[in-house]
């Protein structure tokens, strides 16, 4: 069964430092791997995904995932966070498509607050 | 472009009662997932809709039940509520391609007294 850790339940960083946001998967074979944000009485907001090729993937708003196959990991960065930033992160895998499974399998989140 | 619609946005019943939320997806999407996000937990997959059929479901009890309509919106019954059936209730929609993303709309917080 494929799942996700996202080992910190919150980060604190100041405006304007960088920001990583860490997670890690574990799932057989090839995976696809998802963050989203989600701000306060919302839904999930589509950030960035991994399928294939480059390890760096570039997303919305500034940020940007490494997927590191050997540490089985997909942490996500930005190199200079907003207050504005400040929500809930969630990263997710889903199991690669000869499973056959196409749910999305959630971390428990990480709350991101950004200090002015 | 409309994104992902649900209605209603809250919903209070008591326990035993039934329930039913609607999803629109996004234009030009053709597959719904449905998601249970408890307070504090990252969302749960309840089940997929594709070409009207129940393609993927999750560990959910028959209680939950959907349905895909031709034009692809999609509907969640859920029977007998529980206490525990509190949550916020996630439609996403999608391409059917397992490489294309889910889109997510607001939800609707059902809250089960």
């Amino acid at each position: 069964a494929q799942s996700v850790a996202q080992p910190e339940d919150q980060v604190n960083v100041a405006e304007g430092n960088p920001l990583t946001v860490k997670c890690t998967y574990s799932v057989s074979g090839n995976p696809y791997l998802f963050w989203y944000v989600q701000y306060p009485n919302r839904g999930l907001q589509f950030l960035l995904k991994y399928i294939t090729g480059d390890n760096l993937v570039k997303g919305s708003y500034g940020f940007e995932a490494e997927f590191n196959k050997s540490q089985t990991s997909f942490h996500l960065k930005k190199p200079s966070a907003l207050v504005s930033d400040s929500a809930l992160y969630f990263c997710a895998v889903s199991a690669p498509a000869e499973t056959g499974r196409r749910a999305l399998t959630f971390g428990s989140g990480t709350r991101l607050q950004v200090q002015p | 472009d409309a994104g992902v619609t649900q209605s209603p946005t809250h919903l209070i019943k008591t326990r035993g009662q039934q329930v039913t939320l609607r999803c629109s997806p996004k234009s030009g999407h053709d597959t719904v997932s449905w998601y249970q996000q408890a307070l504090g937990q990252g969302p749960q997959f309840i089940f997929q809709y594709y070409e009207e059929e129940e393609r993927q479901r999750g560990n959910f009890p028959d209680r939950f039940s959907g349905h895909q309509f031709p034009n692809y919106s999609s509907e969640l019954n859920v029977n007998a509520l529980l206490l525990g059936d509190s949550a916020l209730y996630l439609c996403a929609s999608s391409l059917e391609s397992y490489q294309e993303t889910q889109y997510f709309g607001p939800g609707t917080r059902l809250l089960v007294l």
